[in-house]
């Protein structure tokens, strides 16, 4: 049992490049996030998706696009990556809206 | 607008020796989840809990939602302990999504 798996780990890019990272859960769970974290500032939600077909903005959703693919899979998306998407990101899943989350192990991206 | 704050942010520890990290919250919440980001920065949930205490080995939660705080008790700690603690409350309304605090790391010393 996996659970959530992140890839890619690391990403180096170049100011304006794209690139979607890849989020898959193996839990049947009806919700997913994705989440970044950045020194000093705990984690903050990009975007979510309370059940398939569905997905709304969180607290920082500027410079990012998301695809629920279907009920495992949560893609975000960078469309021209700047220097301020440094960051690590979390993919989280849970049963339903206000459950117990679980994370990914993350990916740790670097804009130049 | 919604604060989840936790503290100390620092906290260093002989390893054997107990703590206690304690998180506030704003406002009502329908639930409360405790995890442990490991040195390898991996997120692990340890608790959840909306209410009253709940125990897991060496470590313990209590939440008491009227008066908007929660604690994380920590025995015996080991150097394994060591990381950073976040405390997130889970607000409700249309979005049900969890507010982080901006955690507790911790440092076992052996």
């Amino acid at each position: 049992n996996a659970g959530v798996t992140q890839t890619p780990k690391f990403q180096v890019l170049k100011t304006g490049q794209s690139m979607t990272l890849q989020c898959a859960q193996d839990m049947n769970h009806n919700s997913m996030y994705w989440y970044r974290q950045d020194p000093g500032m705990g984690l903050r939600l990009i975007y979510y998706s309370a059940s398939e077909g569905t997905t709304d903005k969180g607290e920082v959703p500027n410079g990012y696009n998301v695809s629920r693919l279907n009920k495992r899979e949560f893609s975000l998306r960078l469309e021209s990556a700047a220097p301020s998407q440094t960051s690590v990101y979390f993919c989280a899943s849970s049963e339903r809206q206000g459950s117990r989350y679980t994370f990914g192990s993350g990916t740790r991206l670097t804009v130049v | 607008g919604i604060q989840v704050e936790q503290s100390p942010p620092d906290l260093i520890l002989q390893e054997g020796a107990n703590s206690t990290l304690r998180c506030n919250f704003s406002d009502s919440v329908n639930n409360l989840q405790w995890f442990h980001q490991n040195p390898w920065g991996q997120l692990i949930n340890l608790f959840y809990i909306p209410s009253g205490t709940k125990q897991n080995g060496r470590l313990s939660a209590t939440t008491v939602a009227t008066e908007r705080y929660s604690l994380l008790y920590i025995s015996s700690s080991q150097t394994t302990d060591s990381g950073v603690y976040f405390c997130a409350a889970d607000y409700g309304g249309s979005q049900g999504n969890l507010i982080f605090g901006k955690g507790t790391k911790l440092s076992v010393k052996p």
